[in-house]
């Protein structure tokens, strides 16, 4: 069974400049996550989807970051203007939907670590 | 909101020696994971154990939900156990299924 996939793996930026993430899914993960992981800390909640509408965006700064799954599948997630404090690791994940499922644990992709200088 | 605290914050370990990792939480939870992150930044999930007593090969689990702890016991450690390890928890009533994410133990085991 293939994992998360995300890209890129890598990105560096200066500030004021946009920039965008991709996740795929594990198949038939109704539930996907965004979560923020600055260094030395453990991953923050940005937004969860369900399917293709938002659960939870209650810690996404809305003033700069957007996220989408118009199609309840692949999601993107945008910075536009990016600020130095963004430099992070930005992981997704995805889970079966906890509406239809007892356990839903959550499968975590690789990331994407952003250099904002 | 809910609060999550791992314990000790580092760890250094000889091969072969047996450790005890703990996470307390503050509130009553749907959901607890234990994760394991490696040097290359991966999240591998370990554990998922709302409660009760799991095991997996050298690694297990416990849960005791009504005292709001959990326990991650590494038996016989390699240096490939090396890594941070998160515990991650699920408030009861939050509204969504989003973790909430400990600071980590480091792991690390010398040869």
């Amino acid at each position: 069974e293939a994992g998360v996939a995300q890209s890129p793996r890598y990105k560096i930026i200066e500030k004021r400049q946009s920039v965008a993430f991709w996740c795929n899914p594990i198949s038939g993960h109704a539930t996907l996550y965004w979560y923020q992981q600055i260094l030395g800390q453990g991953p923050k909640l940005l937004i969860q989807f369900q399917n293709n509408g938002v659960v939870d965006d209650s810690q996404l700064p809305k003033d700069r970051f957007s996220a989408e799954r118009l199609k309840g599948v692949d999601s993107t997630l945008k910075i536009q203007p990016a600020k130095l404090e963004d430099s992070a690791v930005y992981l997704c994940a995805s889970s079966l939907s906890p509406l239809t499922s007892a356990i839903y644990t959550q499968y975590f992709g690789p990331g994407t670590r952003l250099t904002v200088l | 909101g809910i609060q999550v605290e791992q314990s000790p914050p580092d760890l250094i370990l000889q091969e072969g020696a047996n450790s005890t990792l703990r996470c307390n939480f503050s509130d009553s939870v749907n959901n607890l994971q234990w994760f394991h992150q490696n040097p290359w930044g991966q999240l591998i999930n370990l554990f998922y154990i709302p409660s009760g007593t799991k095991q997996n090969g050298r690694l297990s689990a416990t849960t005791v939900a009504t005292e709001r702890y959990s326990l991650l016991y590494i038996s016989s450690s390699q240096t490939t156990d090396s890594g941070v390890y998160f515990c991650a928890v699920e408030p009861l009533g939050g509204g969504s299924e989003k973790l909430v994410f400990g600071k980590g133990t480091k792991l690390t085991v010398n040869p």
